[in-house]
């Protein structure tokens, strides 16, 4: 069974653009949800979509947005980028919504860094 | 306001040894927590859980622990392998409540092993 697919890898923008990243879960996974590490910050949780709905957001701005396909795939947008969303977008996928006796699994992230 | 805290931002060890990384947390609708190894530009990969009715799981080399009154998990790793040198998170969910479909991460624990 594949893994968890991101792309970009690796992505390199400008300050004011916008970006989309892309994630197709594990085959049969309905949960999506997207992380975004920093250095010196962990993993803070961005948004969590399960069946094409956004069920919980993280404490980022409104230029975070997400959506969720019919087939489980998901695209994660930010507009207008700033210098301080230079991080590693993490997206994870689960059969179910993550909670008690449910782990996720990563993919290797879109490393994104805005000049 | 960081619920899930790793306290020790890096920990070195010897071959052979064992390995203990600490995890506290804030939030008593926590029931369920997960560790995570990462290698550095790769996502998190999951290593064990345990769920808040039981106090100790194993997994091979790895063994986690969990203190409900104190809320304070532990993973051993015994004995301890070069193989096993990358950041260690500690993440905790909830069957509901806002913590219900994300996990919420630790800092993270820089394990180094030493030949």
């Amino acid at each position: 069974k594949a893994g968890v697919t991101q792309t970009p890898r690796y992505l390199i923008k400008t300050r004011g653009q916008q970006v989309t990243l892309s994630c197709s879960p594990i085959s049969g996974h309905r949960s999506v949800s997207w992380y975004q590490q920093t250095p010196g910050q962990g993993l803070q949780f961005l948004f969590e979509y399960f069946s094409e709905t956004q069920r919980n957001k993280g404490n980022f701005p409104g230029r975070f947005s997400g959506r969720q396909f019919s087939n489980s795939r998901s695209e994660m947008n930010v507009s207008t980028l700033e210098l301080g969303d230079s991080a590693l977008y993490l997206c994870a996928s689960s059969p179910w919504r993550a909670g008690y006796n449910e782990k996720l699994f990563f993919g290797s992230g879109t490393q994104l860094s805005v000049l | 306001d960081q619920q899930v805290k790793q306290n020790s931002p890096s920990l070195s060890v010897q071959e052979g040894r064992i390995s203990i990384l600490n995890c506290d947390y804030t939030n008593s609708m926590f029931d369920y927590f997960l560790w995570y190894k990462k290698y550095p530009a790769e996502g998190p990969t999951f290593l064990i859980s345990i769920s808040s009715i039981k106090d100790k799981n194993e997994d091979g080399r790895f063994t986690v622990f969990l203190n409900k009154s104190a809320k304070h998990l532990s993973l051993h790793i015994v004995p301890s392998q070069p193989g096993d040198s990358a950041v260690y998170f500690c993440a905790a969910s909830a069957a509901g409540g806002t913590s219900y479909g994300k996990l919420t991460f630790g800092q993270g624990t820089i394990l180094t092993v030493h030949p």
